[in-house]
């Protein structure tokens, strides 16, 4: 079982609002990403970092951003949501050098 | 055109059918995820393979480098097996990032 996690899971904010939404991970892995999915839709990434202090943007523009000051910890902040921004955002980690990758469970965005 | 196609898109089947859903990439890949998400969101990798078949209980997933093509099976289909099922790729070279096709919505009816 993968160990990485994501909080919120559900969160309804006011337009305006400023958000984080977090992930952690006690693998040690030093990849990690934030993908955004809309319902039925295909997975997008947005930011992606290789390790401490290391961050990239990803294929889809996003208003987003995020930090990497720790190995376990990759947050993903809004600093005025709104609606569009409505979505699914999935974190994942890896390892550096394999393939393997593991999700979290996803934290569900709604901006009213 | 994506560079990751999976078809079909949307899957109807009977429960005990035997299903096939296909990839297709058109990247140089170092490996390939077969993954599975749930109503709900959460994703789980079923399979990652970079050669050959792999098998786990009644999941069968299949992958011809040459072809550029990956198949997944599943044997005596269940309910509990209705998902949507996304083919990932992970692009060769050393950042190695994923590539996800746009997903196959599987309902397996009782």
């Amino acid at each position: 079982e993968a160990d990485i996690y994501q909080t919120p899971r559900y969160l309804v904010i006011g337009t305006g609002k400023k958000i984080t939404l977090e992930c952690s991970q006690t693998m040690g892995h030093d990849k990690m990403y934030w993908y955004q999915q809309d319902p039925g839709m295909e997975l997008h990434l947005i930011h992606y970092s290789y390790g401490v202090n290391s961050t990239e943007k990803g294929d889809l523009s996003s208003e987003s951003t995020v930090s990497r000051i720790r190995t376990e910890h990759f947050p993903l902040t809004l600093e005025s949501a709104r609606p569009s921004h409505t979505s699914q955002y999935l974190c994942a980690s890896g390892t550096l050098w394999g393939n393997t990758i593991y999700f979290g469970e996803g934290s569900w965005l709604t901006v009213v | 055109k994506n560079e990751v196609e999976q078809s079909p898109q949307n899957l109807t089947a009977q429960e005990g059918e035997f299903i096939t859903i296909n990839c297709s990439y058109s990247v140089g890949i170092s490996a390939l995820h077969w993954l599975q998400q749930h109503p709900g969101g959460g994703i789980v990798s079923l399979f990652m393979l970079s050669s050959g078949k792999k098998k786990h209980g009644r999941l069968i997933a299949t992958i011809n480098i040459q072809e550029k093509h990956s198949s997944l099976h599943i044997t005596a289909s269940h309910p509990r097996d209705s998902a949507v099922y996304i083919c990932a790729v992970i692009l060769g070279g050393s950042q190695g990032n994923l590539i996800f096709g746009k997903g196959t919505k599987l309902s397996v009816k009782p």
